[in-house]
């Protein structure tokens, strides 16, 4: 069963700093990788979606990259804002059909 | 429209009742999803719906009992669920089942709580 894992677990950092969160998991054969935002008691919003053939993806000031063959992806996010505060959750969607969400990163940018 | 909806926000009921949550989508789009999130966990995969037909079945209990009644409504009907099964409800939808380009779409969720 793919396992997908989120370092670190939370992450606090004053306003304009650039961070970066990754997401790791075991089994390569996948169809994507796509990273979601969730505030607080809410449902997910798609940041960015990388095809497995891609290597990165980018969205304003937002920067997804994907190493396949690693089982690594991380999201780099320029010039953090409050708004930014939420967690991250990486979601990776398998040549089975199947999805599995990681555990996802807490962030609180502070001002 | 790029928006999933679902009713109701939040929903309590007790472990006798029988209740429904409804989601839908008018993108067009052909696969439906459920989801289980508990407190500070990632969401868990429950149903798979592709072209109004089940799809997936992550072995849940059948106390949860889906329903894709058309392309754009899907519905989770609760009967005699237990206080563990208290946990954030998502529906989310993608355009195909199966594709590498899909990207999920999701709802706010609706806040199941049983007593």
């Amino acid at each position: 069963k793919q396992e997908v894992t989120q370092i670190p677990a939370a992450l606090s950092v004053p306003e304009g700093e650039n961070l970066v969160l990754n997401c790791s998991f075991t089994d390569s054969a996948i169809y994507n990788l796509q990273w979601f935002r969730q505030d607080p008691g809410k449902g997910l919003t798609s940041l960015l979606l990388i095809q497995s053939s891609q290597r990165e993806q980018t969205s304003g000031r937002l920067n997804a990259s994907l190493d396949k063959s690693s089982g690594r992806s991380t999201l780099y996010i320029a010039a953090s804002q409050p708004g930014d505060s939420a967690t991250y959750l990486c979601a990776v969607h398998n040549t089975g059909n199947q999805f599995y969400f990681g555990t996802g990163t807490s962030l609180t940018v502070i001002p | 429209d790029t928006e999933v909806t679902q009713t109701p926000k939040h929903l309590v009921m007790g472990m006798t009742n029988k209740k429904s949550l409804k989601c839908e989508q008018h993108m067009g789009h052909r696969a439906m999803y459920w989801y289980k999130q508990k407190a500070k966990k990632p969401p868990e995969l429950m149903f798979v719906y592709s072209y109004e037909k089940l799809s997936i079945n992550e072995s849940v209990p059948s106390r949860f009992s889906p329903e894709c009644p058309n392309s754009s409504l899907l519905n989770l009907h609760l009967h005699a669920l237990q206080p563990e099964d208290s946990a954030l409800y998502l529906c989310a939808s993608s355009p195909g089942w199966g594709l590498h380009t899909d990207t999920q779409y999701f709802g706010p969720g609706t806040r199941l709580t049983v007593l």
